[in-house]
């Protein structure tokens, strides 16, 4: 049973326009959440996380909202860059990072258009 | 700046051989991890170790073991390997806050 969702496979963007990514998540003992980025042969990298006591994060062009209520979190890219091209995995951790590890979602694959 | 290493990169298996992959972080971290990635499955936990001399399984433990040499050092052993293993195997610490990845381990067990 998954406790992190990301139910889109894949996201088309136009370069220079908005790029949004949407993670749901089950488990309420989830306190922290982070988003990582891979590319293709390479380890997941950290982007941005956000404590459950705030609902915004933002750094540079990347910004995360949370919705406790609706347990679900968004990653907001704006402008989108082709760098920007990979797969976005959400996770979730509980009592504020957790020892006992992340838990991930499938990851959305983001695709920058020219 | 190594960060979190793993080796090897390939490995290709025959069903019933036993490899062990090795993972050393440079970063003085207390908690390292092992998942695996397949294909539209995100990473799952294999095992975790909170310390040095502490181990725990993660959610997909089965067919597998870890030793947590020292503090740097946290290897994931296949004893038999099966092809349900074929996978990429990533190691990573923690900052509490936030875990940093090794560059993954592809296996294909055949």
């Amino acid at each position: 049973d998954q406790q992190v969702k990301q139910n889109s496979p894949s996201l088309s963007v136009q370069e220079g326009r908005i790029s949004i990514l949407n993670c749901d998540y089950t488990n309420s003992m989830f306190d922290y959440f982070l988003w990582y980025k891979k590319y293709p042969a390479e380890g997941p990298t950290f982007l941005i996380s956000i404590s459950s006591i705030k609902d915004k994060n933002e750094d540079g062009r990347f910004t995360v909202f949370l919705n406790k209520s609706a347990k679900h979190l968004s990653l907001h890219i704006v402008p989108s860059q082709p760098g920007d091209s990979a797969v976005y995995f959400c996770a979730a951790s509980g009592l504020g990072g957790g020892a006992d590890g992340l838990t991930f979602g499938k990851g959305t694959h983001l695709i920058i258009q020219p | 700046n190594a960060g979190v290493t793993q080796t090897p990169k390939f490995q290709v298996l025959k069903t019933g051989q036993s490899m062990t992959l090795q993972c050393a972080q440079d970063m003085n971290h207390n908690s390292m991890y092992w998942y695996r990635q397949d294909p539209g499955m995100g990473l799952r936990l294999i095992y975790y170790s909170a310390s040095e001399g502490t181990t725990d399984k993660g959610e997909v433990p089965n067919g597998y073991n870890v030793s947590r040499l020292n503090k740097r050092e946290f290897s994931l052993r296949l004893e038999s390997a099966a092809p349900s293993q074929t996978s990429v195997y990533f190691c990573a610490s923690d900052a509490e806050t936030e875990a940093f990845f090794g560059q993954g381990t592809r296996l294909t067990v055949v």
